[in-house]
């Protein structure tokens, strides 16, 4: 398996406060994304990462935000979350470019906004 | 509306049958692959196909790729309760899209 952690795993919080979700790789893979996955949607790309302080911005930005200081770690910040951010959020990793090579998905954090 | 349509939705069957699931889109991709996700997990990668017409087998697994390069096809056969989980598409178009997934329970 591909050596990736997610944390935290579950975490519920209050609409309008801020939350980081942390990825951390030991791959040394170039490309990192985050994703959210909800019912009837799929996988869906929020930002991804192609270096250190690398970042651009996915199918569904809005409301999100990224950073990359170090090639193991990429966060994911809501800066001020909405009920519509509850979904389970997935960081992925892969050394080639988004659409060249096989993505390595992380275990997932399911994040409840009440 | 989902770029590529996943059917079906939802699939129940006994063990020992057979089944497949298709993905579907009006896109024409350079690659399409299939994943496999158990509960509380993160997609694992199956395959990817990249030629029109391509078949690639996996074990008890098959897949297929259009010749157009616009769908494909995921046939298990004699199914077994490890195959249960939610298979999931994902079209490659300079951008890496995916379907919304077959969650796929097989029975003892």
């Amino acid at each position: 398996d591909a050596g990736i952690t997610q944390s935290p795993r579950h975490k519920v919080t209050e609409t309008g406060t801020p939350v980081t979700l942390r990825c951390h790789q030991t791959e040394n893979h170039r490309y990192m994304y985050w994703y959210r996955q909800d019912p009837g949607h799929g996988l869906r790309l929020i930002h991804y990462s192609y270096g250190v302080k690398d970042t651009d911005k996915g199918e569904v930005s809005d409301g999100y935000s990224v950073s990359r200081s170090k090639t193991e770690d990429f966060l994911l910040t809501l800066e001020s979350a909405t009920s519509s951010q509850t979904s389970v959020y997935f960081c992925a990793i892969s050394d080639g470019g988004r659409s060249q090579d096989t993505q390595y998905f992380g275990p997932g954090t399911r994040l409840t906004v009440l | 509306t989902q770029l590529l349509e996943q059917s079906p939705q939802f699939l129940s069957i006994q063990e020992g049958e057979n089944l497949t699931v298709y993905c579907n889109s009006s896109s024409v991709f350079s690659s399409l692959q299939w994943y496999r996700q158990e509960p509380g997990e993160g997609p694992v990668l199956l395959v990817t196909v990249v030629t029109g017409g391509e078949v690639k087998k996996l074990k008890r697994l098959t897949f297929q790729f259009g010749d157009a390069r616009k769908d494909s096809s995921l046939h298990i056969t004699a199914a077994q309760p490890g195959d249960t989980g939610l298979y999931l598409c994902a079209g490659d178009n300079n951008d890496m899209r995916f379907g919304a997934g077959t969650r796929l329970t097989v029975k003892p």
